[in-house]
């Protein structure tokens, strides 16, 4: 069946530190990933996307990879502060459709 | 633009009652989305619409759910009658296509269903 992870426990690092999270799926063939951040009793917010034919996107402290051949995706968040404390969210699109399957997320906190 | 408009942003209401959720998406968008997240199952899509047509509401767990948008500007997510396990944050959410994949969402605030 098809399957999205992240990692379910919560990422700690310290300010500063370069923040690494993952976002891994099976059974797939994606042809777009999306990144969203949600913070405590708010909607996602749309960060990056990232095409099949791009191994890299970059937006500011913001890396994204996506590898078709691991099937995975990793976000980068380059000299973290403590505002980047959120749950980070994968999508992916379902191919053929405009619609988007969700990873359950992983929270990061930045320790000041 | 306000954004996505959601009502209301928090309701409780009792086993076997009906909810009705409201959704105002963002002028222009031609796709809308309904999803549900919870802490096990995280965010699910429940059902979308594009220019006002259901097109896959293969996420709609049961037919006590029942979605619909009668304008570009309104939709509702009515449930009926509701269980407790229906307890959840409900988001509604927009887009339009920009071509090359480029499908950002635009979120509501949610509204957080508590059935007693």
């Amino acid at each position: 069946s098809q399957k999205i992870e992240q990692n379910s426990e919560a990422l700690n690092i310290q300010e500063g530190k370069t923040a690494t999270l993952t976002c891994n799926y099976t059974n797939y063939s994606p042809a777009y990933l999306q990144w969203y951040r949600q913070d405590p009793g708010r909607g996602p917010v749309f960060l990056l996307l990232i095409r099949e034919n791009e191994k890299e996107k970059r937006k500011e402290r913001l890396k994204v990879t996506f590898d078709t051949t691991l099937k995975q995706s990793l976000f980068h968040i380059t000299a973290s502060q403590p505002a980047d404390s959120a749950t980070y969210l994968c999508a992916l699109e379902i191919e053929g459709t405009y619609k988007y399957i969700f990873g359950t997320g992983t929270r990061l906190k930045v320790l000041a | 633009d306000a954004g996505v408009i959601q009502s209301p942003r928090h309701e409780v209401t009792e086993m076997g009652q009906e909810v009705t959720l409201r959704c105002k998406p963002i002028s222009g968008h031609d796709y809308l989305f309904w999803y549900r997240q919870t802490m096990m199952r995280g965010l699910e899509l429940l059902i979308y619409f594009n220019n006002n047509v259901p097109i896959d509401d293969s996420g709609m767990p049961e037919d006590r759910f029942s979605a619909k948008m009668p304008n570009a500007s309104f939709s509702t997510l009515k449930i009926q009658p509701s269980e407790p396990r229906d307890s959840a944050v409900y988001f509604c959410a927009s887009s339009t296509y920009a071509g090359g994949g480029y499908n950002e969402q635009f979120f509501g605030p949610g509204t957080r269903l508590t059935v007693l």
